[in-house]
């Protein structure tokens, strides 16, 4: 098991909210900032969020990231066909010295 | 335009060795930390190890700890992970990709990614 943890799945409809959700502890979220990664069907993972909520240059407002104390979120509004992905969320940990991601959330647009 | 280019993945078998190979371009290499992170098939993402921009601070997950040695040339811009004794838990798509600042301490930044290859461990 991964020390940071996600929901497997999470489906929404077209225009829909959703948010994914990422719980760790305070050796890592609590302690350190959060990123999130996409990973598209068959292609490589992709900078979403860094620094808990920063979206670098090219990531539609449309994503959104936040952390409170040992847990962060990812949301996406006006879900779109698009955003069907795995959704990674990372963190530095510093009782095992090293950065971990959580399990992945796969993201279903019904 | 900054492109990480992995290489040297293919067929082994358990108990044997390989070197990964990722050459980069289009930016100062030596300026930043690098990383190889690997994906189990239908798996999620596995940070493997990371080691900083002059080669001197390298950190390991648990895993792979006393098998595998990562390594930078920055006079040819690539970055290399020496995988032994590699078992079937082993198989995966290893990337490599770049950090934000020359530290390891603190990583969690992986951007951009390299395209990835292919590793498999079987007899």
């Amino acid at each position: 098991q991964s020390v940071l943890t996600q929901p497997p799945s999470v489906s929404g409809t077209p225009g829909q909210r959703v948010t994914i959700s990422c719980s760790g502890s305070y050796s890592n979220i609590e302690s350190n900032t959060v990123n999130w990664y996409q990973q598209l069907p068959g292609t490589a993972p992709k900078l979403l969020i860094h620094n808990n909520n920063q979206r670098p240059s090219g990531v539609p407002d449309r994503f959104s990231g936040s952390k409170s104390g040992a847990s962060a979120s990812l949301a996406i509004s006006g879900l779109q066909s698009e955003d069907e992905a795995d959704y990674y969320c990372a963190a530095w940990d510093d009782r095992l010295n090293g950065p971990r991601f959580g399990g992945g959330t796969r993201l279903t647009v019904l | 335009e900054v492109q990480l280019l992995e290489s040297g993945g293919g067929l082994v078998q358990p108990g044997g060795s390989l070197r990964l190979s990722c050459a980069a371009s289009g930016f100062p290499f030596r300026d930043y930390a690098m990383s190889w992170i690997r994906q189990a098939p239908g798996k999620g993402l596995e940070w493997v190890s990371s080691v900083s921009g002059s080669g001197g601070d390298a950190y390991f997950a648990d895993s792979v700890k006393g098998r595998f040695t990562i390594s930078r040339d920055n006079s040819r811009n690539t970055l290399y992970l020496q995988m032994n004794r590699l078992g079937a838990d082993d198989t995966a798509v290893y990337y490599c990709a770049k950090g934000l600042v020359p530290s390891v301490v603190g990583l969690n930044w992986f951007d951009p990614w390299g395209q990835g290859t292919l590793v498999t461990v079987s007899s």
